[in-house]
Parts: C-alpha cells; sequence; structure tokens
C-alpha cells in the first residue's frame, strides 16, 4: 500500500500558485518524498524530490515539514499544460522501490 | 539526453496470444523498471534489474510473465499466454542508479488491449 495520502482532487487557476499536499506519518528517516505527474497518455514525469531540506528545480518547489510528516508541492505559476495526476510517493530504506498510489487530480483553469 | 524508449506505442490480441514490450533506457541507466498501470490506477512495479540481474521481481506473474535484460542495455518483457486482466499500459522506467536518492524516468508505455 502507498505510504501517503492525497486529496482526490484540486483547481487552480492559470497563473496562480499551486500548492499540492502530502501527508506521509509514518515517513522514516532514511525514505525520500519523490513527487511525479502523469498527464493523460503519457508515463509519470519525475517533478522534484527530498530528505529533509526544502528543494527547488526549474519546475517546481517541494516542502517538507521539520517533523516530515507532510510536504507541499508548489507549482509557481500554473498553466494549463499542468493539468494532470500528481503523485507523492515515499521511496528509500533498503529499495527505491516506487509505490504509487491514486494521486492528486490538478485541474488547471482558465 | 534521451529519453527512455518503448515500442510497440500500442497492441492488439486476443486472449491467449502471446506479446513482447521492448525497452531501451537512458544510456548509463544501470537500473531498469518494469512497472503495470491498468486504467485508473497507479502504476505498480513488476520487476527491477540492476544492469542484467533481477533485483525484485515479487510482484511478477511467473507463470505467464517473463522479462530479460541480457547484455545489461535493452529489456523485453513478454506475456504467454494473455489473459483479459493483462489489458494496461506497461511502462518502462531507469535510473543512474538503484540507490533511493536516485529519481526513475519514464517512458511513455505501451498500451496493451486484450479482446
Amino acid at each position: 500500500d502507498a505510504k501517503t495520502t492525497q486529496p482526490t482532487s484540486m483547481d487552480c487557476a492559470e497563473g496562480r500558485a499551486a500548492n499540492l499536499p502530502c501527508n506521509h506519518s509514518t515517513i522514516s528517516g532514511n525514505e525520500y518524498v519523490y513527487w511525479y505527474r502523469q498527464i493523460h497518455s503519457q508515463g509519470p514525469q519525475y517533478i522534484i524530490h527530498g530528505l529533509k531540506n526544502n528543494e527547488t528545480n526549474e519546475m517546481a518547489s517541494l516542502i517538507i515539514t521539520e517533523d516530515r510528516k507532510s510536504s507541499t508541492l508548489i507549482l509557481p505559476h500554473a498553466t494549463l499544460r499542468d493539468t494532470a495526476v500528481y503523485y507523492c510517493i515515499v521511496s528509500g530504506g533498503a529499495t527505491n522501490k516506487l509505490i504509487f498510489g491514486t494521486g492528486t487530480l490538478l485541474a488547471v483553469q482558465p | 539526453e534521451a529519453g527512455v524508449a518503448q515500442s510497440p506505442r500500442y497492441k492488439i490480441i486476443e486472449k491467449r496470444q502471446s506479446v513482447a514490450f521492448w525497452c531501451n533506457p537512458i544510456s548509463g541507466h544501470a537500473t531498469l523498471y518494469w512497472y503495470q498501470q491498468i486504467l485508473g490506477q497507479g502504476p505498480k512495479l513488476l520487476i527491477q534489474f540492476q544492469n542484467n540481474g533481477v533485483v525484485d521481481d515479487s510482484q511478477l506473474p511467473k507463470d505467464r510473465f517473463s522479462a530479460e535484460r541480457l547484455k545489461g542495455v535493452d529489456s523485453t518483457l513478454k506475456i504467454q499466454p494473455a489473459k483479459l486482466e493483462d489489458s494496461a499500459v506497461y511502462l518502462c522506467a531507469s535510473s543512474r542508479t538503484g540507490r533511493s536518492n536516485q529519481p526513475q524516468h519514464f517512458g511513455d508505455g505501451t498500451r496493451l488491449s486484450i479482446l
């Protein structure tokens, strides 16, 4: 079973920041938080990952709480092309296996 | 950098027939994964290779599914004989190493329909 909990769906206005929450209360100290997204008819696309510190790249920012029990993916200026299912995954320990849940369907509205 | 290549993009077969999928990972990536994604669900890992050795095949239905990565680069996944429940998208992914700090990168998959 997936070790994360995400809302089923979210809406965001085009041009605004999209903040996608994820709960991972049972995360272990050596497990990473990964975010992927999947646009219809494509494979999952890697977005960002982190262990303890907040991370930022050209696509998004990842904010991890100090107790590491939850995180937020931030898309700073959402566009229509960001409409996708976003998966938050905890991975690590002895294996880097990705266990996907059902994710959050983000709908960016014009 | 070229991404993960998969073929064919689509495949339609009748139940009890056999089918094979091909994957070419990102150059230099030692670890290769095959996932199955049933409509409406997230991908599920079938098998993981480290170079040409199997690391994890615990979720692979070995009575009908087989996979190989003979030279540690390309890989094939085969289903024989296919069942209706095998209708899904088969995704291949690769990562530089099998360590947990290395992201996996996915191809666009093969959509398999069983009639």
